[in-house]
């Protein structure tokens, strides 16, 4: 069956870059389209942005321009790269695969930190 | 954007229990929402999408039902397993938003 893993550093110093990948096994990620959400501690899910299986993406106005979306289909992997990051930015970061109008495999999500 | 709320914000049940879960949208998504469960330190679960399709593999003892506006997640007989935080999500348009959760905790 199909599963998603993040990967990442778990800490990263404010203003800098928080670069996260998602790889999928079991699958193709040339079908569907892939979505990052977060979720700081304590708090709720927001949705960050996808990116479609034509490569195509959309994010979350919230975040500004800061959200880059891409996606390696030869390693079956798609990443996030969030910019000039604060402590508002701390949380956990899930990947999950978006189809026919819901969120219905996800990674189980990985812990990241902004500190210095 | 298009707002989500929830209500109750939180809910005390007993294990057989009936809990209703209702979502409210800022404006009408026709049947483009989906239900949630998560549990502490786990991702979240799809339970319901398209307002009342129930997801494979989940228990039948979950419903949901609505449209437009006003959407309902419906537990016929809550179990121990059932005891989470769920979250409503409208699926009409981008940015995809979340509700803000109902949390289900032991009466």
């Amino acid at each position: 069956q199909v599963q998603l893993q993040e990967s990442g550093p778990g800490l990263v110093k404010p203003s800098e870059t928080l670069s996260l990948t998602c790889t999928v096994s079991g699958g193709s990620i040339s079908s569907y389209y892939w979505s990052w959400i977060r979720q700081p501690p304590g708090k709720g899910l927001e949705w960050i942005g996808y990116i479609s299986h034509s490569g195509s993406t959309n994010h979350n106005p919230s975040l500004k321009s800061r959200v880059t979306i891409s996606m390696d289909s030869s390693k079956n992997q798609f990443s996030l790269n969030l910019s000039s990051v604060t402590a508002a930015d701390t949380a956990v970061y899930y990947c999950a695969r978006y189809g026919s109008r819901r969120n219905d495999i996800w990674g189980q999500g990985t812990m990241v930190t902004v500190s210095s | 954007d298009i707002q989500m709320t929830q209500s109750p914000s939180s809910v005390s049940a007993s294990v057989g229990d009936r809990v209703t879960i209702t979502c409210r949208a800022s404006q009408g998504i026709s049947n483009w929402l989906a239900w949630y469960q998560q549990k502490p330190g786990k991702a979240p679960k799809v339970l319901i999408y398209a307002a009342s399709s129930l997801q494979s593999g989940v228990p039948s003892r979950f419903s949901g039902s609505g449209s437009g506006t006003d959407f309902t997640l419906t537990i016929s007989s809550l179990q121990p397993e059932d005891f989470a935080t769920y979250y409503c999500q409208q699926a009409y348009s981008f940015p995809l938003v979340f509700g803000p959760g109902t949390k289900v905790d032991i009466k």
